[in-house]
């Protein structure tokens, strides 16, 4: 089957950097998405990568690398803002499969 | 553009009793989701529409399930005979054409079954 893995919990400081991995099957798989999402909020998307290497997004970045069926968010000059819970998503068809989370705390 | 809304927000409903729920996509989006969610876990792909086609279903969506979309505009999720493990968030998400990667999603509506 289609399935991603992802840390449960990362814990960081203000002002640090942080890097969320996910791996993921590779059968069928077009692409890797990324989604932060607060409590009771909805999941807003971050980034995309279809092709191997970094995409940058003002303070995150995300990163693929498809012969390891890996990639990473990358989140800068951490925010008490940023304390949510980051999920990676492949592209697989028509079907989209969401990792289990890691929730991201941020302490001052 | 007012972001994709869903209806109600919020459904309290006893076992055995169906339910049906509301998605109003982004006006342009052809693409529409519905996920379903629980505590702790990511979304779970329940389905997808592009224009008025049906055109994926997970396995995992038993026969009490059922999703339309008649004008490729709004969509509505309906489950018959309601359990309690379908106690969840349900999420509704639409896309641009050749965009699916980034999908926006409404609020969802939080379903209880008691």
């Amino acid at each position: 089957g289609q399935s991603l893995e992802q840390p449960s919990e990362v814990t960081a400081v203000e002002g640090a950097i942080v890097q969320i991995n996910c791996t993921y099957q590779t059968s069928g798989f077009y692409g890797l998405s990324w989604y932060q999402q607060h409590d009771g909020g909805a999941p807003t998307f971050l980034s995309y990568n279809a092709l191997d290497g970094l995409e940058e997004t003002g303070r995150f970045s995300s990163f693929l690398s498809r012969s390891d069926s890996y990639g990473y968010l990358l989140l800068q000059e951490l925010q008490m803002k940023d304390s949510a819970s980051y999920f990676c998503a492949g592209s697989y068809g028509q079907n989209f499969v969401f990792g289990p989370g890691t929730r991201l705390s941020v302490l001052p | 553009d007012t972001g994709v809304s869903q209806d109600p927000r919020h459904k309290i409903t006893k076992r055995g009793q169906n339910v049906t729920f509301r998605c109003d996509p982004i006006s342009e989006h052809n693409r529409l989701y519905w996920y379903r969610q629980t505590l702790g876990q990511g979304p779970e792909f329940l389905t997808y529409f592009q224009n008025e086609a049906q055109l994926e279903k997970s396995r995992l969506l038993s026969d009490r399930f059922s999703a339309e979309r008649p004008k490729g505009s709004f969509s509505t999720l309906e489950i018959q005979r309601t359990e309690q493990g379908d106690s969840a968030m349900y999420l509704c998400a639409s896309s641009q054409p050749g965009q699916g990667y980034e999908q926006y999603f409404g609020p969802g509506t939080r379903l209880t079954v008691t």
